[in-house]
């Protein structure tokens, strides 16, 4: 099982729609996770950590499932600027040591059209 | 956005150049990272630094040679690469380095050796 793992999409939605992203890790010991917005050609950007009782930003929001080992991310009323690849991180934590250092799923590409 | 910059943005290289690329943070950070990003995989960390010192190197050819002369700054020094080598070499910067700490990344250099 890979250590992060995404659907690529890509997934091509229209303006105004909710679309949902999720991710699944394979250390159980993970205690950091965070959703990254990466836009062509550009660097990964923050776009929210993920916490244990779920959150939300506006129009994001982040879910973990522990037991599941499973992240999720929702995007709803969809902007046309939302296109980007969203990057689901995770700590790679080391057992009975420090937390790790992030490791990087390979993204799933959102376009919205108009 | 000013907190972690990097030079050259593009850089051209020949197999028997040496060149360095340059990043500097503006975050009051104590650790700093180089990830090599290539074309449809995930962000590969190449080296950790904490405190000036390397803590994590990730299996990187002897032809990637990094510096950290303050908790500041991080260089990249390249000599004698191959054309595999081409892809978006990236910076990041986080308060603690393995402590699943969220990193703020630099806009990258895009390398291509020819």
């Amino acid at each position: 099982r890979k250590e992060v793992e995404q659907d690529p999409g890509p997934f091509n939605v229209p303006e105004g729609a909710t679309v949902a992203f999720n991710c699944t890790y394979s250390n159980s010991a993970s205690q950091s996770f965070f959703w990254y917005r990466q836009d062509c050609r550009k660097e990964p950007k923050l776009l929210m950590s993920v916490y244990s009782s779920g959150n939300e930003d506006g129009r994001f929001t982040a879910q973990l499932n522990r037991a599941s080992q499973y992240i999720s991310l929702l995007i709803r009323d969809s902007k046309l600027s939302d296109s980007a690849t969203y990057l689901c991180v995770v700590n790679r934590r080391n057992y009975g040591g420090s937390q790790g250092n992030l490791i990087f799923g390979k993204g799933t590409k959102l376009s919205v059209k108009p | 956005e000013t907190g972690v910059t990097q030079t050259p943005r593009h850089l051209v290289m020949g197999m028997t150049n040496k060149k360095s690329l340059k990043c500097e943070q503006h975050l009051g950070h104590n650790a700093m990272y180089w990830y090599k990003q290539s074309a449809k995989k995930p962000l590969e960390l190449m080296f950790v630094y904490s405190l000036e010192e390397r803590v994590e190197n990730n299996s990187v050819p002897s032809r990637f040679s990094p510096e950290c002369p303050n908790s500041s700054h991080l260089f990249l020094h390249l000599h004698t690469l191959q054309p595999e080598d081409s892809a978006l070499y990236l910076c990041a910067s986080s308060h603690i380095a393995g402590e699943g700490y969220e990193q703020y990344f630099g806009p990258g250099t895009r390398l291509t050796v020819t």
